[in-house]
């Protein structure tokens, strides 16, 4: 059983288009976020919601929309794509939220989204 | 502002021998956590090991130990006995507050 999935796996599109990127946990974890890996490796945080509610949204254009239907979900959607969003998405999940240090605090990654915009 | 510095962009090691890769970081809260991530040529994320920083040990978890020296605030990674599998990108992470914040990681090749 995979704990964090996400789907597509790979991606390919023109830019203009939007996209978006589905992710589910089966940990029954309260916290769910979007990190975005760029060429370099540099692994960025994007978002974080706790049970269906954003409480971090850093500087991340508006185009990128995330949505958590449930807390067992958290989308990724992306209008007018650009050069500059190709990158390796990855979702993520926890047990704490912001504001509590849990004594193992692991995050659980799913495999990764690898968008590529032509 | 925590800040997390990997200053070592790639190393290189022969097999069987060990290998430290540094982390530093910067925080002013007194609660924090410290991770170690691996993500070899496949792109997953691998948890290897953890400290909290009311930890008074250090870490140990199979080959992976962390040299936890608080009041250098570094939380360096040893692998001992390195294998070939052990080639991959390895990413330094601390959590205060925050959901992980990365370093720029170290790429580590193990040489036959």
């Amino acid at each position: 059983d995979t704990a964090v999935s996400q789907t597509p796996k790979y991606l390919v599109t023109q830019m203009g288009n939007d996209k978006s990127i589905k992710c589910e946990q089966n940990l029954g974890h309260d916290t769910m976020y979007w990190y975005k890996q760029d060429s370099k490796k540099f692994l960025k945080i994007m978002f974080s919601y706790n049970n269906k509610e954003l409480i971090i949204n850093e500087t991340v254009p508006n185009r990128f929309s995330p949505k958590s239907p449930d807390k067992a979900h958290l989308n990724l959607h992306i209008n007018s794509l650009e050069l500059g969003d190709s990158a390796v998405y990855f979702c993520a999940s926890s047990q704490f939220s912001t504001g509590t240090l849990s004594n193992t605090g692991e995050l659980f990654f799913g495999e990764g989204s690898r968008l590529t915009v032509l | 502002a925590q800040k997390i510095t990997q200053t070592q962009p790639g190393m290189f090691v022969q097999e069987k021998e060990a290998v430290t890769l540094d982390c530093t970081y910067d925080t002013s809260d007194q609660s924090y956590g410290l991770f170690w991530y691996k993500q070899p040529s496949s792109g997953e994320m691998i948890f290897l090991i953890y400290q909290g920083s009311y930890d008074e040990q250090n870490a140990t978890e199979g080959r992976y130990s962390l040299n936890f020296q608080k009041a250098r605030k570094s939380a360096n990674l040893v692998i001992s006995a390195s294998q070939l599998g052990d080639s991959a990108m390895y990413f330094c992470a601390m959590l205060v507050n925050t959901p992980l914040v990365f370093g720029k990681g170290t790429r580590l090749s193990v040489i036959a």
